[in-house]
């Protein structure tokens, strides 16, 4: 069973901190990594995807990958109360194109 | 920006009736998914469509369930016979490569 494990949080900063959100996954040969944004009761937001190990930067938003550890994460920059919301790791299954999610990490960002 | 567009958004049903819901994928995508979220927890995968036929399905996409491409444009799930724990937000998505645009989702709630 391939499984992508988060902190459920929450995760709390104030504004304009940097909040780091952290994700693990068990298949050792996946390839693709999503970070997606969660508003209650709204669908899944795509912030950013990965595949390399390394950094990716998108505005305040960086993501970073480490395929030995099995590990990925998001930063974010000067965070704003809008921000606040549940974010969903989300790793590509080679097999079959699908997408398998963590459970999310909710961050609440306090003005 | 292109979208993917799902109806109803919102369906009250009877237990053991059965549903539609509809999506409209973006029209240049190759795939098509379906995943659910109960409330509280996981986004799940149910089946990916790709060719007009399923590619993948996982353990929660039953005899209960089917997927249909009708025309060129509409995607839908159908639930036969409705159970309680039905009762989710269901997300269709459609991408091309890469990352996944996801609809705004229909609730389905079963009494």
């Amino acid at each position: 069973q391939k499984e992508v494990e988060q902190n459920s949080g929450p995760l709390s900063v104030p504004e304009g901190a940097i909040a780091s959100l952290n994700c693990t996954y068990s298949d050792r040969g996946s390839q693709s990594f999503f970070w997606y944004r969660q508003y209650s009761g709204k669908s899944p937001e795509l912030i950013m995807s990965i595949y390399s190990n390394g950094d990716k930067e998108d505005g305040r938003f960086t993501a970073q990958l480490n395929k030995a550890s099995q590990y990925v994460s998001l930063l974010i920059r000067d965070s704003q109360p809008s921000d606040s919301a549940t974010y969903l790791c989300a790793v590509g299954d080679n097999q079959g194109g699908k997408l398998i999610f963590g459970q999310g990490t909710e961050l609440s960002v306090k003005p | 920006e292109p979208e993917v567009t799902q109806t109803p958004s919102h369906q009250v049903t009877q237990m053991g009736q059965e549903v539609i819901l509809r999506c409209v994928p973006i029209s240049n995508h190759l795939y098509f998914y379906w995943y659910r979220q109960i409330l509280g927890q996981k986004v799940e995968f149910l089946v990916s469509f790709y060719n007009n036929e399923i590619s993948e399905k996982s353990e929660i996409f039953d005899d209960q369930f089917s997927v249909e491409r009708p025309d060129g444009s509409n995607f839908t799930l159908k639930i036969r016979s409705t159970k309680l724990e039905d009762s989710a937000m269901y997300f269709c998505a459609s991408s091309r490569l890469g990352g996944y645009t996801f609809g705004s989702g229909t609730r389905l709630t079963v009494v």
